[in-house]
């Protein structure tokens, strides 16, 4: 069974530009959710997903931050436009959803790195 | 925001060697789960434990938490190199839905 699906795996852009990565979860999983990693830190989620609904997007900077599941399957988190603070690691999860607390399953992540 | 603290910040060992880490948290749990990180690349799961146990074994990996005292520990038994990675404990909040909170890791390096 295939994996979380992300791409790029690195971005390198100037400040100002906008920037979008892409995300497909394991099949069947309900629950998505992206993250932001910094360096030296742990994964702080930015949005999680029940199918198409954004359930808790209360940490994504909506000034500048957007993400959709249109289908309720694969997602997409744009930055626009992109500041120099914005570097990080950007990880996206899924999991079978309906649970509390359930165990979530990574993809590789997008090194997004701004200039 | 992070959730947990995680303690020691880095951790270097020999093969062979036992690793612990721990782990500590603010609020009331449903579960505690570690995950491992690889440098570059995403997490991987490794253990849960609800919050009613207060201990748990897969392989190598022994997991405690105590509730009371809102800390959890890793123990790695029998390091090899290849266990070398960062260690995230991440709890799931009473009332919280899916949502798990992770904390600042351990750097654990095992070497020769």
């Amino acid at each position: 069974e295939a994996g979380v699906v992300q791409s790029p795996r690195y971005k390198i852009i100037e400040k100002k530009q906008p920037v979008a990565f892409w995300c497909n979860p394991i099949s069947g999983h309900n629950t998505l959710y992206w993250y932001l990693q910094n360096l030296g830190q742990g994964p702080e989620l930015l949005i999680r997903y029940e199918n198409e609904e954004a359930v808790d997007d209360s940490q994504l900077p909506k000034d500048r931050f957007s993400a959709e599941r249109l289908k309720g399957v694969d997602s997409t988190l744009k930055i626009q436009p992109a500041e120099l603070g914005d570097s990080a690691v950007y990880l996206c999860a899924s999991s079978l959803g309906g649970g509390r607390g359930e165990t979530q399953y990574f993809g590789p992540g997008t090194r997004l790195l701004v200039l | 925001s992070q959730q947990g603290e995680e303690d020691p910040q880095a951790l270097s060992i020999q093969e062979g060697e036992n690793a612990t880490m721990n782990c500590s948290y603010k609020t009331s749990i449903n579960n505690l789960q570690w995950y491992r990180q690889n440098s570059g690349r995403g997490l991987v799961h490794l253990i849960l434990i609800r919050s009613n146990e207060r201990e748990k074994h897969s392989g190598r990996l022994r997991v405690t938490l105590d509730t009371s005292k809102k800390s959890s520990s890793l123990l790695i038994t029998a390091s090899r190199a290849a266990d070398t990675a960062s260690y995230f404990c991440a709890t799931a909040s009473t009332g919280g839905g899916n949502k798990l909170t992770f904390g600042t890791g351990t750097q654990l390096k095992v070497e020769l």
